[in-house]
């Protein structure tokens, strides 16, 4: 089956680190550039990060909320994505889903992460 | 960063009316610009990529237009499994960014 399956997600309190992964299936996942995408609890989608492919040089990009303590990353031998965050805040508090879109419309379930005391 | 806004915030239709919902961007965007729909719950799904560009699986009465900074999402004669929160996303510049949404409502 074609699908995206994130993991790790959990409470943490403030300043700790969490990283969570998302599996892929189904397509050719070194052809396709894998974003993260987070929905904070009754608000709206916000981008977060973005990796690119090999011929790319794996090139990242993040939101300026995130950049310098997020980090993506990808292993193509194991069709993985993952996403490393550090130093986390109670308004990284969101669902985050792993994305292909808009290139694919693939998404996974999302993974909830809670960063409280 | 590319800011979308979205407008209206919130649109209260009547089952079987046409609407448009409108996303404006911040600077010219040429047709980067994607459209996703997401129900109660649910991870969102894409329903036009590239201003225009119809998606495998979408019903044919979902359709996108526009380019530059103007956009436009229109829905013909809704139906009852339309009203959900829909957001448009620029792709123009590496930094992605959403609109913050469009809520469609039954009235």
């Amino acid at each position: 089956a074609v699908q995206l399956v994130e993991s790790g997600g959990g409470l943490v309190q403030p300043k700790e680190s969490l990283k969570i992964s998302c599996a892929a299936s189904g397509f050719t996942f070194s052809n396709a550039a894998m974003y993260w995408v987070r929905q904070a609890p009754g608000k709206g989608l916000e981008w977060v990060a973005r990796i690119r492919t090999k011929p790319n040089n794996y090139a990242t990009y993040y939101a300026d909320s995130v950049k310098g303590r997020f980090t993506i990353s990808r292993d193509d031998s194991k069709s993985m994505v993952y996403l490393q965050m550090d130093n986390l805040k109670t308004e990284d508090t969101a669902m985050y889903y792993c994305t292909a879109a808009p290139a694919k419309d693939l998404w996974g379930q999302g993974v909830m992460v809670t960063v409280s005391s | 960063n590319i800011v979308l806004t979205q407008s209206p915030a919130t649109l209260s239709v009547t089952p079987g009316e046409s609407v448009s919902l409108s996303c404006r961007a911040s600077q010219s965007i040429s047709t980067s610009i994607h459209w996703y729909q997401q129900k109660s719950n649910e991870s969102p799904r894409l329903l036009i990529k590239y201003a225009s560009q119809s998606i495998s699986g979408i019903p044919s009465r979902f359709s996108g237009s526009g380019s530059g900074t103007d956009f436009t999402l229109s829905i013909n004669r809704v139906e009852s499994e339309d009203f959900s929160i829909y957001y448009c996303q620029q792709s123009y510049s590496s930094l992605l960014t959403f609109g913050s949404g469009t809520k469609l409502e039954i009235k």
